[in-house]
């Protein structure tokens, strides 16, 4: 049971290119969320999803794409990489009936 | 939309001496209320939470107040250890949200020196 698993932990990317940040969990959450984290502003919500085929937006969902098109993955599109996307990026799941989020080791992602 | 001010930003205590973090939220809906601890470079934990319906809640040496009324609600660490020494983020979930949507304040970093 590895729990939430994310990929790459560490990327760079030059501004204008597009990349996929991969999260998986085996746990059969149904719950699934995209979180990015910055200095001084905590962790801001991008996307989230309550199950396979249904996403909806958070906090700050421009510049990025979902889709969940199974229980297990949930993918994190930036179509055009920007400066301002440099961050880390933590993917959560939960499981329904339970509050507790389960977070993934995060994704370190500089555009340059 | 919901938002969360977390204070102080920064706390530094000596081994031993309780800790308190104090977050305050806008949203009179909001129901759920949890705290996570972040080491360095690690990914974020729970530590604990309350509901709405819940004044207050511990375990071992945290606890966590919720008022209503003030929409505020606290993080208390007794008897402090030097690996209590992280980042903590206070977090509360709109109602129109479920629990899917955490907003989280800016997190305060604790110290605990020995």
């Amino acid at each position: 049971n590895a729990g939430v698993t994310q990929t790459p932990k560490f990327q760079v990317l030059k501004t204008g290119q597009s990349m996929t940040l991969q999260c998986a969990q085996d746990m059969n959450h149904e719950y699934m969320s995209w979180y990015r984290q910055d200095p001084g502003m905590g962790l801001r919500l991008i996307h989230y999803s309550v199950g396979a085929g249904i996403t909806d937006q958070g906090e700050v969902p421009n510049g990025y794409n979902v889709s969940r098109s199974t229980t297990e993955d949930f993918p994190l599109r930036l179509l055009s990489a920007a400066p301002s996307q440099t961050s880390v990026y933590f993917c959560a799941s939960r499981l329904e009936g339970n509050t507790e989020a389960f977070f993934g080791q995060g994704t370190r992602l500089t555009v340059v | 939309g919901e938002n969360v001010e977390q204070h102080p930003s920064t706390l530094s205590v000596q081994e031993g001496d309780s800790a308190v973090i104090k977050c305050t939220y806008s949203d009179s809906a909001s129901n759920y209320f949890p705290w996570y601890k972040q080491e360095l470079g690690k990914r974020p934990q729970l530590i604990i939470d309350i509901r709405s319906n819940v004044g207050e809640k511990k375990d071992q040496r945290i606890a966590v107040t919720l008022n209503k009324t003030a929409k505020h609600f606290s993080l208390h660490i007794t008897e402090t250890q030097p690996e209590d020494s992280a980042v903590y983020f206070c977090a509360a979930s709109p109602f129109s949200g479920g629990y899917n949507k955490l907003i989280f304040g800016a997190g305060t970093r604790l110290a605990v020196h020995p």
